[in-house]
């Protein structure tokens, strides 16, 4: 069963600082693996994806994260951060189409940004 | 290009009521699933549904029930309605391997 797991529930950056937010998880076959933003009262935003191929993926609004097989993580980082990104963030894996491609959730990470 | 859209945005209802919730998807998606957020969690997978079948199913009663139109719109009913059900409702579209779009989902509030 696939499980996704974010150790850390808040994490408080000043503004301009880099960023990274942890991520592992656990599934038997290559993953699926996504980053999602949500804003309070908001759906959720996909940031970018990893199916296959390059490691390093880059996304919206200026994320990337890099899918190292060998630690089951796939953090995202942000270089300098700005006041708008301060949302909860998910990381979540999901199967091929094939299995039905649900998604699994960790338990997000709120970003508060200080001036 | 027109996102996914869900509607009500909120809804209130009484313990025991049942109550349906909406989905369309994005433009050229097949592909609906359905995901419930209670405060403070992340999101849980409710189940999917492709080609107007239930293809994959998650760890709820049979209280939660779908459907899928030939347009690829889809619809969240739940029956006798608990406290436990208060939560947002998020529609999710997706094409193949391509990745779940998610709507502003559907804030649910039982009382």
């Amino acid at each position: 069963a696939q499980s996704v797991t974010q150790p850390d529930i808040h994490i408080t950056v000043s503004e301009g600082a880099s960023l990274e937010l942890r991520c592992n998880y656990s599934y038997g076959a290559t993953p699926y693996l996504f980053w999602y933003v949500q804003s309070p009262g908001q759906g959720l935003q996909l940031l970018l994806k990893y199916f296959s191929g390059d490691t390093l993926v880059q996304g919206i609004k200026g994320f990337e994260a890099e899918f190292k097989r060998s630690q089951s993580s796939f953090n995202l980082r942000k270089p300098s951060v700005h006041w708008s990104d301060a949302a909860e963030y998910f990381c979540a894996v999901g199967a091929s189409m094939e299995y039905g491609n649900k998604l699994v959730f960790g338990a997000g990470t709120i970003l508060r940004v200080k001036s | 290009d027109a996102g996914v859209t869900q509607s009500p945005t909120h809804l209130i209802k009484t313990r025991g009521q049942q109550v349906t919730l909406r989905c369309s998807p994005k433009s050229g998606h097949d592909t609906v699933s359905w995901y419930q957020q209670a405060l403070g969690q992340g999101p849980q997978f409710i189940f999917q549904y492709y080609e107007e079948e239930e293809r994959q199913r998650g760890n709820f009663p049979d209280r939660f029930s779908g459907h899928q139109f030939p347009n690829y719109s889809s619809e969240l009913n739940v029956n006798a309605l608990l406290l436990g059900d208060s939560a947002l409702y998020l529609c999710a579209s997706s094409l193949e391997d391509r990745g779940q779009y998610f709507g502003p989902g559907t804030r649910l509030t039982v009382t």
